[in-house]
C-alpha cells in the first residue's frame, strides 16, 4: 500500500525567511509524485510533477526536489500570498489499471508567512 | 491549461434528502474522473474512481449506494448524495487527468462543493 508522509503539519514563517517541506513516501513503483497547492475552500492547485530521483523543478519562490525515499518543497524569501497548504501526493504503478491511475495524499503542511 | 468546474460551489440541504454534484471537464476530455471527500485540516481521501461508460470503482468503507456515481459522457461525471445526514457534511472535490498529456500538467482539479446537511 502506497504511503505519504508530509512534515511538519504545520509552519510558520516570516516574510523572506527560507524554509523547506518534506514528503515521506513508499510506493511500489514510483510513475509521478506531485506537488499541489491548496487555498482554504478550494480544490488543489497543481504545482509540480517530479518522476526519478534526481529531478528538480522550479517555479518562482518554489523548488521541490526527489530522491528514491523522499521530497522537499523549498520556499525561498517567501511572501505572504504563499501562505497554503501544500499537499504531496504520489502515483504507483504496481495495482491494476484503474486502481493504478488513483493518487495517495499526505496529509499537508499548513504553511503561514507573516509579513 | 486543463479546466475542471464543478458545480455548486456549496449546498446546505435537509437531512434524507438528495444532492447532486457536478463536475465538468472543459476543454478535454477526460476518461476517468476522480471524486474526493476532505474533511477539516485533512488530506484528500479518495471516494472511488469514475469511468465513462462503465460502473464506478468505490474505495473500501465507501458506500455506493449511498455516494451514486455517473459518468455519461467524456466530459461530465455526477456525484449524488443519497439520503443525506449531518455526518456526510464535508468538502467534495473532483479531479481528472488529461489525456494525452501525461503527468506534465498533473491531475486537474474541480474548486470542490462544500456540502451542509442539516
Amino acid at each position: 500500500e502506497d504511503q505519504v508522509t508530509q512534515s511538519p503539519e504545520a509552519l510558520r514563517l516570516q516574510e523572506g525567511e527560507s524554509s523547506s517541506l518534506n514528503c515521506s513516501y513508499t510506493v511500489s513503483g514510483l510513475r509521478g509524485l506531485f506537488w499541489y497547492r491548496q487555498d482554504p475552500g478550494k480544490g488543489p492547485e497543481f504545482l509540480f510533477t517530479l518522476y526519478s530521483a534526481g529531478e528538480e523543478k522550479e517555479k518562482e519562490r518554489l523548488k521541490a526536489t526527489l530522491t528514491k525515499k523522499e521530497s522537499f518543497l523549498h520556499i525561498t524569501a517567501p511572501k505572504p500570498e504563499d501562505s497554503a497548504t501544500y499537499l504531496c501526493a504520489v502515483q504507483g504503478g504496481s495495482i491494476a489499471k484503474t486502481s493504478g491511475s488513483r493518487l495517495t495524499f499526505g496529509e499537508g503542511t499548513q504553511l503561514t508567512v507573516n509579513p | 491549461g486543463a479546466v475542471v468546474s464543478q458545480h455548486p460551489s456549496w449546498v446546505i440541504c435537509k437531512s434524507g434528502t438528495s444532492v447532486k454534484i457536478e463536475c465538468r471537464s472543459l476543454d478535454f476530455q477526460a476518461t476517468t474522473m476522480f471524486w474526493y471527500r476532505q474533511f477539516p485540516k485533512q488530506s484528500l481521501m479518495l471516494m472511488a474512481t469514475s469511468n465513462e461508460g462503465s460502473k464506478a470503482t468505490y474505495e473500501q468503507g465507501v458506500e455506493k449506494d449511498k455516494f451514486l456515481i455517473n459518468h455519461a459522457s467524456l466530459t461530465l461525471s455526477t456525484l449524488t448524495v443519497t439520503s443525506a445526514h449531518p455526518e456526510d457534511s464535508s468538502f467534495y472535490i473532483c479531479s481528472a487527468l488529461p489525456s494525452g498529456q501525461g503527468f506534465n500538467y498533473g491531475y486537474t482539479f474541480g474548486s470542490g462543493t462544500r456540502l451542509t446537511v442539516v
